[in-house]
């Protein structure tokens, strides 16, 4: 049973406008949330964590919301931009937040595609 | 990159053999761990280990062992490889950025099972 899941294998958004990249989870034990982007032929990249403990995270143009009664995150960047043109990666972890532990739980993934 | 680097990088094998993989870190991180990505599946975790000879399966560790006699190389070995382990294999490690946790990726080692 899948315990992260991104629904939208794919989304089309054009340059500039807002990107929001929907992740649900159904282990209520999950407490840190990360969002990672992977080009092809690379390994995933790093963009933005959330403890359970808050409710948005931003770093530059990326901010991620959590929403612990409906088990939902979303990752928003605005603007998009070309380079961000990737595959984005939801994943989660219990009893993470203080480093280590016991690996990461990945969604299947949602390729972002930038348009002109 | 954590420097991270992962050898070898493309590997072709025959049902049977036995294959290792190397993930080698030069910041003396304490925590590493080995994924698998598959189209459809996104990362699933194989092993991981919390120091040298400190090792435990993930959520797909059959087929495999991992061992890690000191701490800046943990080593991934399909026993016997099947065709169901051709796959794109990640080695990680877990490090703080930007004052946020997670885990840094290796660059990958694509493996081929025929």
């Amino acid at each position: 049973d899948q315990q992260v899941k991104q629904n939208s294998p794919s989304l089309s958004v054009q340059e500039g406008r807002i990107s929001i990249l929907n992740c649900d989870y159904t282990n209520s034990m999950f407490d840190y949330f990360l969002w990672y982007k992977k080009y092809p032929a690379e390994g995933p990249t790093f963009l933005i964590s959330i403890s359970s403990i808050k409710d948005k995270n931003e770093d530059g143009r990326f901010t991620v919301f959590l929403n612990k009664s409906a088990k939902h995150l979303s990752l928003h960047i605005v603007p998009s931009q070309p380079g961000d043109s990737a595959v984005y990666f939801c994943a989660a972890s219990a009893g993470y937040s203080g480093g280590g532990a016991d690996g990461l739980t990945f969604g299947k993934g949602t390729h972002l595609i930038i348009q002109p | 990159d954590a420097g991270i680097t992962q050898s070898p990088r493309h590997k072709v094998t025959e049902t049977g053999t036995p294959v290792t993989l190397r993930c080698h870190q030069t910041e003396n991180h304490r925590y590493m761990y080995w994924y698998r990505q598959d189209p459809g599946h996104g990362l699933r975790l194989i092993h991981y280990s919390y120091g040298v000879k400190d090792t435990d399966k993930g959520e797909v560790s059959d087929g495999y062992s991992v061992s890690r006699s000191k701490t800046e190389d943990f080593l991934l070995t399909l026993e016997s490889a099947t065709s169901s382990q051709t796959s794109v294999y990640f080695c990680a490690i877990s490090a703080a950025a930007r004052g946020q946790e997670t885990q840094y990726f290796g660059p990958g080692t694509r493996l081929l099972v025929l």
